[in-house]
């Protein structure tokens, strides 16, 4: 079945450090989906990837989407402690399975 | 409008009991999913329910179970609950329907299971 890999498991970072988390999957993906988790909290969905090396931002926030539609990644900007969180992406086969595949996610820690 | 919501939000039972967790989706969505999120190991797919059916499990014991009523609200059952069963579980919505549409999934606060 499919499967999809994130990288680092986790990143500690200094505040005002860049950061970035790597997604790969094991199937070419109709889309990618990115989620952040505050501790404590539940995922809440940040933004989606569709076309072939697509790039978005999102304030200090980019999102890329590989070429071959197999990886992606989230890049921040000048980290701030309101980043801290468990980032997932989520990939989307669209081979006639519509549920979202959901990496193991990057925690993310921001030391001010 | 409404979130998902889920309930209770915490729950603790012993090894070999039953428990039921609920979720009612986002008005207007018919489609619901339950994943199990462990310490440490992500969230795991459990359950997704389109219409009031059952259209994936992922790879749980059958002991896991659930269903989706009519309107659209969804039930977690687990039996004969074991020691790493403790976890957050969570169930999320979204608009749903086999139409090929790349639904976004919105996620209700969970339901925090321990199990002793």
């Amino acid at each position: 079945g499919q499967q999809v890999m994130q990288i680092p498991q986790y990143q500690h970072v200094q505040e005002g450090e860049d950061f970035t988390t790597y997604c790969n999957s094991s199937t070419t993906l109709s889309n990618i989906q990115w989620y952040k988790q505050r501790p404590g909290g539940h995922p809440v969905f940040l933004i989606q990837l569709v076309k072939s090396g697509e790039v978005k931002k999102q304030k200090r926030l980019t999102f890329q989407f590989g070429e071959a539609k197999k990886n992606s990644s989230l890049h921040i900007t000048a980290t701030q402690t309101t980043d801290v969180g468990t980032y997932f992406c989520a990939g989307h086969s669209g081979a006639g399975s519509y549920q979202l595949t959901f990496g193991k996610g990057t925690k993310l820690s921001v030391i001010p | 409008e409404a979130g998902v919501t889920q309930s209770p939000t915490h729950l603790i039972k012993t090894r070999g009991q039953q428990v039921t967790l609920r979720c009612s989706p986002i008005s207007g969505h018919t489609s619901v999913y339950w994943y199990q999120q462990a310490l440490g190991l992500g969230l795991q797919f459990l359950l997704w329910y389109d219409e009031g059916e059952e259209r994936n499990r992922g790879n749980f014991p059958p002991r896991f179970s659930g269903r989706q009523f009519p309107n659209y609200s969804s039930e977690l059952n687990v039996n004969a609950l074991e020691l790493e069963d403790s976890a957050l579980y969570l169930c999320a919505s979204s608009p749903g329907g086999l139409a090929g549409r790349i639904n976004i999934q919105y996620f209700g606060a969970g339901t925090r299971l321990s199990v002793l």
